[in-house]
């Protein structure tokens, strides 16, 4: 069974802090991508990576990097978060080229006063 | 235009019912497609691929429609457990992007 976790459900930010939200998949995908959730708008691509060190901005790469040293952990880093960036957050994996299935993980919903 | 466009709905059926959904996309060489389910303050969850030739999958068909660039998810005999968020995903031909329709909300209600 396909598993992947994030670090943390609840999340609660000042606005300035640098944030870190971690992703861990179990299966060796070599795909993984990171959204954002909001009513109303969707899942909207911010980052994804096809490999190891490998990243692609995704829809709305600003004000978020992402870090990717293993095969089985995807970062994603909010260097000065701001109160806009408030939001759930959506990991996902996919083996191969994605055009399979994505796995989510749980999701992280992060409130930045 | 956003690529892949849901109605929001939400459409409210009773029990039993039969209800469909569309979902358009703009780019002709899609190749890839997918309804996936989202229940409240869950993460979304593959419900079923969508083939060229159609794919039924107990009370859910999707079908694919090329020429005029649709996909649809029919659910026949609904249940109170189907009410969810149904989302449309769309893979760009030659792209590792999935794109993410907004979703369209169902209430199955008794």
């Amino acid at each position: 069974d396909v598993k992947v976790t994030q670090s943390s459900r609840y999340l609660v930010k000042r606005t300035g802090e640098k944030v870190f939200l971690e992703c861990v998949q179990d299966m060796d995908h070599e795909n993984m991508f990171w959204y954002r959730q909001d009513p109303g708008l969707g899942l909207r691509l911010i980052y994804f990576s096809y490999d190891v060190k490998m990243k692609e901005k995704g829809d709305i790469p600003e004000g978020y990097s992402v870090s990717r040293e293993k095969k089985e952990r995807f970062s994603l880093i909010l260097e000065s978060a701001s109160t806009n960036q408030t939001s759930m957050y959506l990991c996902a994996s996919t083996i191969g080229q994605g055009f399979g299935e994505q796995y989510f993980g749980p999701g992280t919903r992060l409130t930045v006063t | 235009r956003k690529e892949v466009e849901q109605d929001p709905g939400p459409f409210n059926v009773p029990e039993g019912a039969t209800v469909a959904f569309n979902c358009t996309y703009s780019n002709s060489a899609s190749q890839s497609f997918f309804w996936y389910r989202q229940d409240c303050r869950k993460e979304p969850k593959l419900l079923m691929s969508v083939y060229s030739s159609g794919n039924e999958d107990g009370r859910f068909t999707a079908q694919l429609n090329r020429a005029s660039q649709y996909i649809s998810l029919l659910i026949r005999d609904s249940k109170l457990s189907d009410s969810a968020t149904y989302l449309c995903v769309v893979n760009q031909g030659g792209s590792y992007i999935p794109t993410f329709g907004r979703g369209t909300s169902l209430i199955v209600h008794p």
